[in-house]
């Protein structure tokens, strides 16, 4: 498809078990975004790529929290000994460029829902 | 601290009126402004932005307005339609920066 994707749509963990959340960005997007959307709440920023280089984590809330880009497309987003407080919907966006534009406007997957039970 | 607020949660608007969404923001540093669409079960989609530089961006049914001076933008929709009952996020971001910054987003209904 011609979107970004992610996978998987929902994740059910335990409390305390790792988790990996995977995003395919549009193909030939350098710009790739995390962002943590807590209910009823908006998109709270994450982590920023640019290829492969992490070039801003400011937004991860504790060492639990990893990404990682290897390859300057697909993104894993992964969280070790999930917390109850980590349920919420993790999305992911990719941009041609940095996007402040509508020549270079972020596009959104759908997201992952985390619930931590 | 919220730097990009959206202080009505939800918005209800009659078909083919104009539809009003406030945003108001601290930070003085912002130079770039945006709003996004988000439908149920979806991505947040981008909708119009707008450069501190400017005070109006219109496109077709929509226009952002953006007054510096008291750090707040707000979003036209003229006429109003059925499917543009969505939440709307206004957001925030430095042209230097990496980060876009989210306001906490208000439901729009456009009712019959």
């Amino acid at each position: 498809g011609a979107g970004v994707s992610q996978s998987p749509r929902y994740k059910v963990a335990k409390r305390g078990q790792d988790v990996a959340l995977r995003c395919d960005p549009i193909s030939g997007h350098v710009s790739l975004f995390w962002y943590q959307q807590a209910l009823g709440q908006g998109p709270e920023f994450l982590t920023y790529f640019q290829n492969e280089a992490q070039l801003d984590k400011s937004g991860l809330p504790s060492d639990r929290f990893f990404a990682e880009r290897p390859e300057g497309s697909v993104s894993t987003l992964k969280i070790q000994r999930t917390q109850q407080e980590d349920s919420a919907v993790y999305l992911c966006a990719s941009s041609f460029d940095f996007p402040t534009t509508k020549n270079t406007e972020a596009f959104f997957g759908q997201g992952t829902r985390l619930t931590v039970v | 601290d919220q730097q990009v607020k959206q202080n009505s949660p939800s918005l209800s608007v009659q078909e083919g009126r104009i539809s009003i969404l406030n945003c108001d923001y601290t930070n003085s540093m912002f130079d770039y402004f945006l709003w996004y669409k988000k439908y149920p079960a979806e991505g947040p989609t981008f909708l119009i932005s707008i450069s501190s530089i400017k005070d109006k961006n219109e496109d077709g049914r929509f226009t952002v307005f953006l007054n510096k001076s008291a750090k707040h933008l707000s979003l036209h929709i003229v006429p109003s339609q059925p499917g543009d009952s969505a939440v709307y996020f206004c957001a925030a971001s430095r042209n230097s920066a990496s980060k876009i910054i989210f306001g906490s987003g208000t439901r729009l209904s456009i009712r019959p």
